[in-house]
């Protein structure tokens, strides 16, 4: 089955820096990759969301890249703010009819 | 207007007890899920339901038993109840599995003294 792993566990910038979070994946047909913000005690809501056929897609402030060939996927927040404190989860998955698989998480932390 | 919605929000019971969580979507999803997350935080699935069909089913205890009555709801029952089973449980609903964005409820955190 699909294997996804997620690194850094714990990230810690100051206000206004950029953060970047990466996911690699096992499973060569996963096609759909979402990013997931879990404040503290609220639940997981996705931010953002890429499918394979795309290698970039923005959002404002956050991006999502995609390296189908070398099977990993980030997560760009820029000019970060207080707010985006949270736990951030990637996923990946075949598509319909498949499991979501996620990583382990990140622990970002945007100091003031 | 919640859009996904979990009872209880909080849960403290002794081990050996039995509970249940109940579930449901507003959102006229086909797919619904269980998962756990534990004190690292890492998103564990437990269940899937597609169109009230048990399609994904993790090596979990079968001290837990989901029940869907219709797409719209997914209930967890836990038997015998057991220190480790303390967690947050979410629920969560899609249109379809897998490959479209997943709907989370509040969680319900459970604590087993």
């Amino acid at each position: 089955g699909e294997n996804v792993e997620q690194h850094p566990s714990t990230l810690s910038v100051q206000e206004g820096d950029s953060a970047v979070i990466k996911c690699t994946y096992s499973d060569s047909a996963s096609n759909y990759f979402p990013w997931y913000k879990q404040e503290l005690g609220k639940r997981p809501q996705l931010i953002i969301d890429i499918r394979s056929n795309v290698g970039e897609k923005k959002d404002q402030r956050i991006a999502v890249t995609l390296n189908k060939t070398a099977k990993h996927f980030s997560l760009h927040i820029t000019e970060t703010q207080p707010e985006d404190s949270a736990v951030y989860f990637c996923a990946g998955a075949r598509g319909s009819g498949s499991r979501l698989t996620f990583g382990e998480g990140t622990q970002l932390t945007v100091n003031p | 207007d919640t859009a996904v919605s979990q009872t209880p929000k909080y849960l403290v019971t002794q081990m050996g007890n039995d509970k249940s969580i109940k579930c449901e979507q507003n959102l006229g999803h086909d797919t619904m899920y269980w998962y756990k997350q534990d004190s690292k935080k890492f998103l564990k699935i437990m269940f899937s339901y597609n169109n009230k069909e048990l399609i994904i089913n993790e090596t979990v205890p079968n001290r837990f038993s989901p029940k869907s009555p219709d797409k719209a709801h997914l209930n967890l029952h836990i038997n015998s109840l057991e220190l480790g089973d303390s967690a947050v449980y979410f629920c969560a609903s899609s249109q379809v599995v897998g490959g479209t964005e997943a709907f989370f409820g509040q969680g319900t955190r459970l604590t087993v003294v």
